[in-house]
């Protein structure tokens, strides 16, 4: 079974503060996604991968960078957080070039900015 | 940009009842449709892909069938069971790695 594994289930932090948020996937594929999903919203891209050190904005990619330095991990890091950055983080996968293709998603990690 | 809706936003439903699911979207140019599932406070189970190329897909109970002309897709879950609990989300991709998202039925089976 395909594994996408974020690194914390629950987060806490203040506004202002550097968070970073990793998600490790076991299964080769090449295209990596953050999004965020908020109540009345849905899920929002912010960025995704398509091969290592490659990364590309997707919907609302404003307050947010990412870092792919392998393959296999994918990293959200909110430079400076803020209160409407609280939100549920979730991290996914997918195999194939050119589309997402099917996405295999990891639990999700719900931070709150204070 | 692709909207996707899927109504009705929450549904109770005894459990041994079949059932339908609607997605409808605004571009019919897709590439693919997919269907997920989200138990609270977890991350998205994929539950179908349909390709643009494809009628219908079919996982034990469940069938998803798509029709791109009229913009609908449509989840089709056999005689539901308490299990089924959860909300169903769609996804339609329109171009690459653009997945658009509808909202989500939440679904409640009960005994």
């Amino acid at each position: 079974d395909v594994k996408v594994t974020q690194s914390s289930r629950y987060l806490v932090k203040r506004t202002g503060e550097k968070v970073f948020l990793e998600c490790v996937q076991d299964m080769d594929h090449e295209n990596m996604f953050w999004y965020r999903q908020d109540p009345g919203l849905g899920l929002r891209l912010i960025y995704f991968s398509y091969d290592v050190k490659m990364k590309e904005k997707g919907d609302i990619p404003e307050g947010y960078s990412v870092s792919r330095e392998k393959k296999e991990r994918f990293s959200l890091i909110l430079e400076s957080a803020s209160t409407n950055q609280t939100s549920m983080y979730l991290c996914a996968s997918s195999f194939g070039r050119g589309s997402t293709g099917e996405l295999f998603f990891g639990e999700g990690s719900r931070l709150t900015v204070l | 940009k692709q909207e996707v809706t899927q109504i009705p936003a929450a549904l109770s439903v005894p459990e041994g009842e079949n059932l339908v699911l609607n997605c409808s979207f605004t571009d019919s140019a897709i590439y693919n449709l997919q269907w997920f599932r989200q138990d609270p406070g977890k991350g998205l189970t994929s539950l179908l892909l349909i390709q643009s190329s494809q009628r219908e897909q079919t996982s034990g109970r469940l069938n998803a069938s798509l029709d791109k002309s009229s913009g609908r897709s449509t989840l089709y879950i056999a005689a539901s069971q308490p299990g089924d609990s959860a909300t169903y989300l769609c996804a339609a991709e329109v171009s690459g790695y653009a997945l658009n998202f509808g909202k989500g039925t939440s679904l409640l089976v009960t005994p």
